[in-house]
């Protein structure tokens, strides 16, 4: 069963302007992490908050993690062209990661 | 370090046929992940290993799809005989332990027709 599940599907915004992803998950975790993949290329780990921390920044990155609802953020501030990707969130739980279905990011020049 | 390693990047095959994916780790790390990626069913664990032992292959299509971690250095996947349904990205992954962060490879393309 799916684990995470973000929200929006899609987001298209203008270069500069802040990005924001949500990620709701269903059990328990160890930690949530947060992976980017450009068109035709593998995913690329950002940034892991355990479950024991609030929030987590990494240079323009930003992650919230709200175990009582279960749900994540990540927030990209003055977002680039070079940030148009997918983003995921993957749950870890049972000693593997599930990852969610992604956020399709664009980000106009 | 050279990340994660697959080979082939593409391969395009006819029912029927059997295909092998092949995959290097990055050295020092003892997890090993196999995925699936479709636009229909999003990214999916088929089977990782720790060790260089199978851990969890729950994900697994069906017998058709076996892997193998002969060493630490070293994987495959393989499919026989291949379906169309089984096109898709297939990418391999590892990292220090199976909880935490992923290091993928660039993924092999198969098509079957």
């Amino acid at each position: 069963s799916q684990q995470g599940e973000e929200d929006p599907q899609a987001l298209s915004i203008q270069e500069g302007e802040n990005a924001t992803m949500n990620c709701s998950y269903k059990t328990s975790i160890n930690n949530l992490q947060w992976y980017r993949q450009n068109s035709g290329r593998g995913l690329v780990h950002l940034i892991l908050i355990r479950s024991n921390e609030r929030e987590k920044h990494s240079g323009r990155l930003r992650v919230t993690l709200d175990t009582s609802k279960k749900s994540s953020s990540l927030l990209i501030t003055a977002s680039r062209a070079a940030d148009t990707a997918s983003y995921f969130c993957a749950t870890s739980n049972t000693g593997k990661l599930i990852f969610g279905q992604g956020t399709t990011l664009q980000v106009k020049p | 370090d050279a990340g994660v390693i697959q080979s082939p990047r593409h391969e395009v095959t006819e029912m029927g046929q059997e295909v092998t994916l092949r995959c290097k780790p990055i050295s020092g790390h003892n997890s090993l992940f196999w995925y699936r990626q479709t636009m229909m069913r999003g990214l999916e664990l088929l089977i990782y290993f720790n060790n260089n032992v199978p851990i969890d292959d729950s994900g697994m299509p069906e017998d058709r799809f076996s892997a193998k971690m002969p060493n630490a250095s070293f994987s495959t996947l393989k499919i026989q005989p291949s379906e169309p349904r089984d096109s898709a990205v297939y990418f391999c992954a590892s990292g220090d332990r199976a909880q935490e962060t992923q290091y993928f490879g660039p993924g092999t393309r198969l098509l079957v027709l």
